[in-house]
């Protein structure tokens, strides 16, 4: 079942790039990488999700290196607005396992301007 | 706006009281979702709802009982609770093609925060 391990926070200031990254060394081979955010008293939000190299939509990059025992989300020129707590999943969901749907700690990602 | 909508948003109830929490999803998804996040904690599953079915039901009290009429609405009937289920209950559905969930993308409604009295 593959665990997921992230940093309990960061800091960093407006305009910077900030890179979080998950470790899942016992991803499978048909598992994917999933990242949410989520801020207070809301639910988590989608972000992106990736099974390898690179990944970018318009608000994130996801870099998943070959071996796939990592991963590490990218977020550009970062605003107030981006502290929140972001999560990372891995794994997917037969009856057996919840892996892909069970939020860790996460990280708390705090902008200071 | 995420498509999952639930309600109500806020919710003060005594013990003894009995209430529903409801939740309803515009994406044409197959599968839905209870968490629960207690204060400073990680988000727990309760209860996972495929094509209607109950698939995971994650060692929850029977004071939390859940039903899905159909794939677009979720209710969780609550009575006699404790001062310690005060939390923001969460719901959120996926694709869920078939039986089987596999790297869903969950798109969560905006919660309810229940207190016990």
């Amino acid at each position: 079942l593959a665990k997921t391990t992230q940093p309990i926070s960061m800091d960093s200031y407006e305009g910077q790039e900030v890179n979080i990254t998950c470790s899942h060394n016992n991803i499978a081979t048909n598992d994917y990488i999933t990242w949410y955010q989520q801020f207070p008293s809301q639910g988590p939000r989608f972000i992106i999700q990736g099974y390898k190299t690179k990944v970018t939509n318009e608000v994130a990059s996801l870099f998943i290196p070959a071996d796939r025992k990592s991963s590490t989300l990218s977020l550009p020129r970062v605003s107030l607005s981006d502290t929140a707590v972001y999560y990372c999943l891995v794994g997917l969901y037969s009856g057996g396992g919840a892996d892909g749907l069970t939020f860790g700690k996460g990280t708390h990602l705090i902008i200071q301007p | 706006e995420t498509g999952v909508t639930q309600t109500p948003r806020h919710l003060v109830m005594g013990m003894t009281n009995k209430k529903s929490l409801k939740c309803e999803q515009h994406l044409g998804h197959n599968a839905m979702y209870w968490y629960k996040q207690s204060a400073k904690k990680p988000l727990e599953l309760m209860f996972v709802y495929s094509l209607e079915e109950r698939v995971e039901n994650n060692s929850v009290p029977s004071r939390f009982s859940p039903e899905c009429p159909n794939s677009s609405h979720l209710f969780l009937h609550l009575h006699t609770l404790q001062p310690e289920d005060s939390a923001l209950y969460l719901c959120a559905s996926s694709q869920g093609i078939g039986a089987r969930l596999s790297n869903e993308k969950l798109f969560f409604g905006s919660g309810t925060q229940l207190s016990v009295l």
